[in-house]
């Protein structure tokens, strides 16, 4: 069985620039949300998509969007790159929307210069 | 607002005794609650997790305290070892399968440390 994947692992952007973070869930899980963790910081909710559409959102600017695809994978993309942008980017699978165990991936080191 | 919030941001304890980390929530719409570990390098990993309807979860050497009207929880791991050295997360979410959308609101971790 293969776990959650996230691409790339480390990613240096300029701030305004835009980016495009990858994921992929775990077999047979339909269901992906994405977190942003902050230096010494939980990770924080950002949006949830299932069945290829957005299902629920935290408090983020709209410039953070999402994509799911009919294989599951998802994309996580920011626009107009802030330096506050700077964290670690988590993206979980779950079995199914209404599943709380999440299973997170690696995540995507993102440095705003 | 932080409503999901772990006070101690360490925890040192020796390889054969117990550690206890701690958790406080302040939305009492929270009814589900789990906790994740994280090492270094990688995402966080589930743990274990506790339903709103129950004050205890045993998992082998891990169990999870609910009280529920101090809006506490804990995780004790007995007996610790050097393996568990990592960052634990607690996390809550609200109506388990309900409208919670997989939101999970974690709190800011505590790293614990097993010392040989």
């Amino acid at each position: 069985e293969t776990g959650v994947t996230q691409s790339p692992t480390h990613l240096i952007k300029t701030r305004g620039q835009q980016v495009t973070l990858r994921c992929s869930s775990q077999s047979g899980h339909n269901t992906v949300s994405w977190y942003q963790q902050a230096l010494g910081q939980g990770p924080q909710f950002i949006f949830q998509y299932y069945r290829e559409e957005e299902n629920g959102r935290g408090n983020f600017p709209p410039r953070f969007s999402g994509l799911q695809f009919p294989n599951y994978s998802s994309e996580l993309n920011v626009n107009a790159l802030e330096l506050d942008d700077s964290a670690l980017y988590l993206c979980a699978s779950s079995l199914t929307a209404i599943s709380d165990e999440q299973y997170f991936g690696p995540g995507t080191r993102l440095t705003v210069t | 607002d932080q409503q999901v919030k772990q006070n101690s941001p360490s925890l040192s304890v020796q390889e054969g005794r117990i550690s206890i980390l701690n958790c406080d929530y302040t939305n009492s719409m929270f009814d589900y609650f789990l906790w994740y570990k994280k090492y270094p390098a990688e995402g966080p990993t589930f743990l274990i997790s506790i339903s709103s309807i129950k004050d205890k979860n045993e998992d082998g050497r891990f169990t999870v305290f609910l009280n529920k009207s101090a809006k506490h929880l804990s995780l004790h791991i007995v007996p610790s070892q050097p393996g568990d050295s990592a960052v634990y997360f607690c996390a809550a979410s609200v109506g388990a399968g309900g409208t919670s959308y997989g939101k999970l609101t974690f709190g800011q971790g505590t790293i614990l440390t097993v010392h040989p």
